[in-house]
């Protein structure tokens, strides 16, 4: 079975600056995929960015980033140029490449982004 | 596309009455899900549809729980004999490739 820590519970940024928002997992899949999505208060989650094991290059997506570390099997988001929209719960996603294709989430990580 | 729709977004019973959720999915998506999401936790899955065939479910969901999804369009989540212990989110999702798309969950209430 498959596990997805977040170690940061909470953690707060200045608008306009960048955080890194971590997350480790752990499988004996090869093959898979990594999400982050977002889940504003009160408001459905959306995707932010996704991330192909076998792809060796970070995805980035406007101001969000991966640092993915296969080998590690470590995940970090990053923020740049913190908005405060960006004010929300984030969750650590993994999924198999398989036939279910459903995510196990890691426990979130609440950001506020601070005026 | 006009995403993923799900009703009753709030729902309050008392304890031992049966409730049912309904989500309706992205029109070309043949993937459904059911994730639950207690207060401060990610969602953890529960079943998932292909079309109309229920391919898997979770240890999670006990036998008060069933889903439907029939003619592989909208499903349905009922539980029977409610418990406090379902207070939750209901999260419904649906995808044809990689992305899941998430309807805006049912908050039960379980008095």
């Amino acid at each position: 079975a498959q596990t997805v820590t977040q170690s940061q519970p909470e953690m707060s940024v200045q608008e306009a600056e960048t955080v890194t928002l971590s997350c480790t997992y752990d499988t004996s899949e090869n093959n898979y995929y990594l999400f982050w999505y977002k889940q504003p208060p009160s408001r459905q989650m959306i995707l932010v960015i996704r991330q192909e094991a076998y792809k060796q290059q970070n995805a980035t997506e406007n101001r969000f980033s991966v640092n993915f570390q296969k080998a590690a099997k470590s995940f970090s988001l990053k923020i740049s140029d913190s908005q405060l929209g960006d004010t929300a719960m984030y969750f650590c996603a993994f999924m198999k490449h398989d036939a279910g294709n459903m995510l196990t989430f890691g426990g979130g990580t609440r950001l506020m982004v601070k005026p | 596309d006009t995403g993923v729709s799900q009703n009753p977004r709030h729902k309050i019973t008392k304890r031992g009455q049966n409730v049912t959720f309904r989500c309706d999915p992205i029109s070309e998506h043949n993937r459904l899900y059911w994730y639950r999401q207690t207060l401060g936790q990610g969602p953890e899955f529960l079943t998932y549809f292909q079309n109309e065939a229920q391919l898997e479910k979770s240890r999670l969901l006990s036998d008060r729980f069933s889903a439907e999804r029939p003619k592989g369009s909208f499903s349905t989540l009922e539980i029977q004999r409610t418990e406090q212990g379902d207070s939750a989110m209901y999260l419904c999702a649906s995808k044809r490739g990689t992305g899941d798309h998430f309807g805006p969950g049912t908050r039960l209430t379980v008095l």
